[in-house]
């Protein structure tokens, strides 16, 4: 079955750069999605389509896919950003969601 | 506006079969290209997609999971139901259903419902 690998955690200081990583065989071949995750809350979808931003969703965030890595990158971090992020696909005609990183900003 | 939110027990007994209810507005499931997934994610875990039904009846399972899983929907009561069977602890988990993006030919959940704890125990 199809995997996709996230770095558990990822730190980064406020008004900087934070970019997470997510791994899967070919995934450049195949449409990425990224989710935010606030805890207590529902996620909310900030990516799809690898670059596209649903409206709404502050321009800092932005989405790239090639080779085996997709990549969600924040730019200007701000403190409001500290979430769990989860990367998804799709693969053969199943959802495959990864396993999520949590975005620390200190 | 679309909303979507999830009913059903809070507690099931280990062997019992779990069946929850995604109630939603703003869309309808009989409309070219539409679908509606379940997701679920256990305290302090990922999320983990379950199933997914789509406008034509057409049905998607988590391959590890589908001897358990059955999901239908009712168009004129703007519901998608899930059961599964044979529930034990591990699948003590919050339980999602989401709203399928129609504008992109990947499935992509554009919208979420609040999720419904469901915890397995004796």
């Amino acid at each position: 079955s199809y995997e996709l690998t996230q770095p558990p955690s990822v730190s980064v200081s406020p008004g900087q750069t934070a970019s997470i990583t997510c791994s899967g065989e070919k995934l450049g071949d195949k449409f990425a999605c990224w989710y935010q995750q606030r805890p207590g809350q529902s996620p909310v979808l900030v990516i799809y389509q690898d670059t596209k931003r649903p409206s709404g969703i502050p321009e800092r965030f932005s989405g790239s896919n090639s080779g085996n890595t997709a990549t969600l990158t924040i730019s200007g971090t701000q403190a409001m950003d500290e979430a769990d992020y989860y990367c998804q696909t799709w693969d053969s005609s199943t959802v495959v969601f990864g396993g999520g990183t949590k975005l620390t900003v200190l | 506006q679309i909303t979507l939110k999830e009913s059903g027990p809070t507690l099931v007994k280990p062997t019992q079969t779990l069946t929850l209810t995604c109630t939603f507005s703003g869309f309808s499931l009989s409309t070219t290209g539409v679908a509606v997934g379940w997701i679920r994610q256990p305290p302090e875990k990922a999320l983990e997609w379950l199933a997914l039904i789509y406008w034509n009846d057409d049905k998607r399972y988590r391959p590890s999971l589908e001897s358990r899983l059955t999901i239908t929907k009712d168009t004129s009561k703007n519901q998608v139901v899930l059961t599964m069977t044979n529930m034990d602890p591990v699948d003590t988990a919050t339980y999602y259903c989401a709203h399928r993006l129609v504008d992109t030919p990947a499935v992509t959940f554009d919208y979420w419902g609040q999720g419904t704890l469901v915890t397995v125990s004796s």
